[in-house]
């Protein structure tokens, strides 16, 4: 069984401050998928990082994938009041078949104060 | 495009009865998969269909099932409802089949929320 675990589970800071949340895993996977989840919806897809080592950025967030892809970290510049949800991560491994499967962290979820 | 919905979006049931959901995929998206997510445990993932077949399945007992009709839209039934199986349940689809990397991310729809009391 593969897991993947996420660190802080809560992180609540001040508006215009930086974080970093990692999600770490012994298992490797294909690529590995970040999401935001606001309440009351589903999450959706921020980034996909396919490559050991491949950094994405989506305006003031950071993306990395780990060299060995078993882990992977997001870091946020200059929080603001909108980034305040729930992150999830998910690596993607070969299930057999011709197919794929996600496993999810459980997620930080992080409040911005303005 | 529409987005992946789902019906109801909240649902209460009693201990032993038996509920099922319903799940609409984006226009095209051939593949659909069930996750159950609650505080406790997160995001947890139940079974994946293709082409109408179950091509992956999770660890959960065998009252959770689900189909796939032949327009791609999916169902899944929960027989003999037990307090814990209360949580929210998620639709994602997938373009499908493995094209690349990008055909397993998940477009999710919004959930039903399921109360068991």
């Amino acid at each position: 069984t593969q897991l993947l675990e996420q660190s802080p589970q809560f992180l609540s800071i001040q508006e215009g401050e930086n974080l970093t949340v990692y999600c770490n895993s012994s298992s490797v996977f294909s690529s590995l998928q970040w999401y935001r989840q606001e309440p009351g919806e589903g999450p959706v897809l921020l980034v996909t990082v396919v490559t050991g080592g491949e950094v994405k950025k989506l305006k003031r967030l950071t993306f990395q994938f780990g060299d060995a892809r078993k882990d992977s970290s997001l870091h946020i510049t200059a929080a603001q009041p909108g980034d305040t949800g729930l992150y999830l991560c998910a690596g993607q491994a070969y299930s057999g078949a011709g197919s794929y499967q996600l496993t999810f962290g459980k997620g930080t979820k992080l409040s911005v104060i303005p | 495009k529409a987005g992946v919905t789902q019906t109801p979006r909240y649902l209460i049931k009693t201990r032993g009865q038996q509920v099922t959901l319903s799940c609409s995929p984006i226009s095209g998206h051939r593949s659909v998969s069930w996750y159950q997510q609650t505080p406790g445990q997160g995001l947890q993932f139940l079974f994946e269909y293709f082409s109408e077949t179950q091509r992956n399945k999770g660890n959960f007992p065998g009252r959770f099932s689900g189909r796939q009709f032949s327009n791609s839209r999916s169902e899944m039934n929960v027989s003999t409802l037990e307090l814990g199986d209360s949580a929210l349940y998620l639709c994602a689809s997938t373009p499908g089949p493995p094209a690349g990397f990008n055909s397993y991310e998940q477009y999710f729809g919004p959930g039903t929320r399921l109360t068991v009391t």
